[in-house]
């Protein structure tokens, strides 16, 4: 089946340290964005590639970091400089094609730090 | 810059009633809309889209959105509520190489 997965579904971590969390997709999408997500806040953007090794920050970039070496594969990195890093974290993927780009998601990964 | 308004951050039906959830966008180009609706600790799920075809758009689950261009509005609508539709609901719209996301609306549904 094709679709995206994102492992681990729920994560915990220790204030200070460093956590990648992984996002591969099989459906042959060009385009990969990660979503942070807060109660009442809505989806942010933190980083998007539309091609193997390049991305664009998005609207909360500070203090995460990403990097793109497969199409398939784009995980996220939370630093210890990301001052609230407790949230559930989305992975999603777009085809480009035409002016449309519907984005499918991955289930998430709930992030607590404490 | 472009810009997507839910009206209504929470909304309660009685189950049967009619669900209508509302969504106005801000872009002076054609846009392209979707609908997505994300169950709890779970990723979001597409329920329509609207890409310059038919203005009256049926999604998945009974739920249908009406484009209006002269009042940039994109609302979902049901006919008749189910305990199960109860979620959150996302408004976006096509922006530069990405999705811009409304707020959400969470729907609550009362027996």
């Amino acid at each position: 089946d094709g679709g995206i997965t994102q492992s681990p579904k729920y994560l915990f971590r220790k204030e200070g340290q460093n956590v990648t969390l992984s996002c591969e997709q099989n459906l042959n999408h060009d385009a990969m964005y990660w979503y942070r997500q807060d109660p009442g806040q809505g989806l942010r953007l933190i980083y998007y590639s539309q091609i193997v090794n390049d991305f664009q920050k998005g609207d909360i970039a500070e203090g995460y970091s990403v990097s793109r070496e497969k199409k398939e594969s784009f995980p996220l990195t939370v630093t210890s400089a990301q001052k609230n890093p407790t949230a559930f974290y989305l992975c999603a993927s777009s085809i480009i094609a035409g002016l449309s780009y519907e984005q499918y998601f991955g289930p998430g990964t709930r992030l607590t730090v404490t | 810059a472009q810009s997507v308004t839910q009206l209504g951050s929470h909304v309660s039906v009685s189950e049967g009633a009619l669900v209508l959830l509302r969504c106005n966008y801000s872009s002076s180009v054609p846009p392209y809309l979707f609908w997505y609706v994300q169950y709890p600790n779970q990723g979001l799920q597409l329920l329509l889209k609207y890409t310059s075809a038919a203005t009256l758009v049926k999604g998945i689950n009974g739920f249908e959105a009406e484009f209006k261009k002269s009042e940039t509005s994109f609302h979902l609508t049901k006919p008749s509520a189910h305990m199960s539709d109860a979620a959150e609901y996302f408004c976006a719209h096509q922006g530069a190489q990405k999705l811009v996301f409304g707020q959400g609306t969470r729907l609550t549904i009362n027996p």
